[in-house]
């Protein structure tokens, strides 16, 4: 069975400011895909960003990047330049073959003014 | 883009009563959709999954007798909640995939529906 673990149960980051949220995988596929999700308040799942494991390129979506290490199982999320809009829970979630999204516990980001 | 409507927002049931939870995908169809259930501060929990014509297949630990999940067309899949009692109050979110998307592009959530039982 594959696991996801986001290691931060919080992280706090000031206005304009970068943040990095960690996640680690475990799979024995060679095929999969991961994504972060991020969920306001509202509790409405937003895809922020998603990378293919078999991309070596690291994924990009405007001030959100990932740093994929497909050996050491590692894909973590850069926020850059941080607005208050941007805290929220952040889940980690990992796919294989069509199946659903295995989700990690969260980190909850606040952003500081 | 792909949108996925989920009905009721919140309910509020007495203790033995069923509640039925709706997932319907608006602008495409959905062959395959997925329950997750939430407590507060907690990680989305895979219940089951659904498939257009078929029976769901549900994770280990999850009453099918309880949690009954129907797929009977490519737009709507439906959960309900039988004889519901207090330890069932939780926050219930439905992901449908969209197929032309491509097979791990079209994860498309619903907005959750809160159940408390009383």
């Amino acid at each position: 069975a594959q696991t996801v673990t986001q290691s931060q149960p919080e992280m706090s980051v000031q206005e304009a400011e970068t943040v990095t949220l960690s996640c680690t995988y475990d799979t024995s596929e060679s095929d999969y895909y991961l994504f972060w999700y991020k969920q306001p308040p509202s509790r409405q799942m937003i895809l922020v960003i998603r990378q293919e494991a078999y991309k070596q390129q690291n994924a990009t979506e405007n001030r959100f990047s990932v740093n994929f290490q497909k050996a050491a199982k590692s894909f973590s999320l850069k926020i850059s330049d941080s607005q208050l809009g941007d805290a929220a829970m952040y889940f980690c979630a990992y796919a294989n073959s069509g199946y659903a999204l295995n989700f990690g516990k969260g980190t909850s980001l606040l952003v500081t003014p | 883009g792909a949108v996925v409507s989920q009905h009721p927002s919140w309910v509020i049931c007495k203790s033995g009563t069923s509640v039925k939870i709706e997932c319907r995908s608006l602008d495409f169809q959905a062959t395959t959709m997925f329950w997750y259930r939430q407590f507060p501060k907690q990680s989305l929990m895979l219940m089951a999954t659904s498939n257009e014509g078929s029976k769901a297949t549900y994770e280990q630990g999850v009453e099918k007798d309880k949690f009954l999940i129907n797929h009977a067309s490519l737009t709507l899949s439906t959960l309900t909640v039988t004889s519901a009692h207090p330890e069932d109050s939780s926050f219930y979110i439905c992901s449908a995939r969209d197929p032309d998307q491509g097979q791990h592009y079209g994860y498309t959530f619903g907005s959750g529906t809160r159940l408390t039982v009383v």
